[in-house]
């Protein structure tokens, strides 16, 4: 059974506090790993599309790395402000047929 | 600014009522999905479209149908609610059978009483 891990659940921080989060997924049969950002009342939004053992992926303040061989990626958010605080999701796609298993998510908040 | 569209954010429905839930895209994407959002769990697929008038089941279609008529559109349909249905529900499309990424609607927040 494909499984995906997100942890933590949820996080407090402060504005201005570094923060990273981890997903962890099968380290077989690795396609591709997305991270998105879904705020509340609105859509999910794709943040990164890794495909390669050893990307990194810099967005701004966001940062994502990936390690598949021993399946994990984790994504760091540099001095947090409020409008980061969002659920953090991460998906594994698998190889032949492109299934996705979504995690739980993460959900930051950041307080001013 | 492109977009996929769900027609209701909030859907109040009684138990054993049909709904229906509608999606639209303007990307011209092939592929669109169906997913549900409940505490705790990751995204679970329902249902997905890889062309018009074509459906395959996705991991918990069971209490669902759905319905690509035009290749815009995707209409994920209760055909009689139940309260275990109470859930975010969340459309999607992609280029690419989603291994490219995903583009979502803003979801359907869908209580059954």
């Amino acid at each position: 059974i494909l499984n995906v891990e997100q942890s933590p659940q949820s996080l407090h921080v402060q504005e201005g506090d570094s923060t990273n989060f981890t997903c962890s997924f099968p380290s077989s049969n690795f396609y591709a790993l997305h991270w998105y950002r879904w705020e509340t009342a609105k859509s999910p939004e794709a943040l990164f599309v890794m495909t390669l053992n050893g990307d990194e992926k810099k967005k701004g303040r966001i940062s994502a790395t990936l390690n598949t061989k021993e399946g994990y990626s984790y994504l760091y958010i540099k001095g947090s402000q409020p409008e980061d605080s969002a659920t953090y999701l991460c998906a594994f796609i698998s190889a032949g047929g492109f299934k996705t298993i979504f995690g739980a998510g993460t959900r930051l908040f950041v307080k001013a | 600014d492109v977009k996929v569209t769900q027609s209701s954010r909030y859907l109040v429905k009684r138990t054993g009522e049909k709904v229906f839930l509608e999606c639209v895209q303007d990307m011209d994407h092939e592929n669109m999905f169906w997913y549900r959002q409940d505490p705790g769990l990751g995204l679970r697929l329902i249902y997905f479209s890889y062309d018009v008038k074509m459906k395959e089941k996705g991991d918990i279609p069971e209490g669902y149908s759905v319905s690509r008529e035009k290749k815009e559109r995707f209409s994920l349909i209760l055909e009689s609610a139940s309260t275990n249905q109470t859930s975010m529900y969340l459309c999607a499309s992609s280029s690419g059978q989603g291994a490219f990424g995903y583009t979502f609607g803003s979801g359907t927040r869908l209580t059954v009483v």
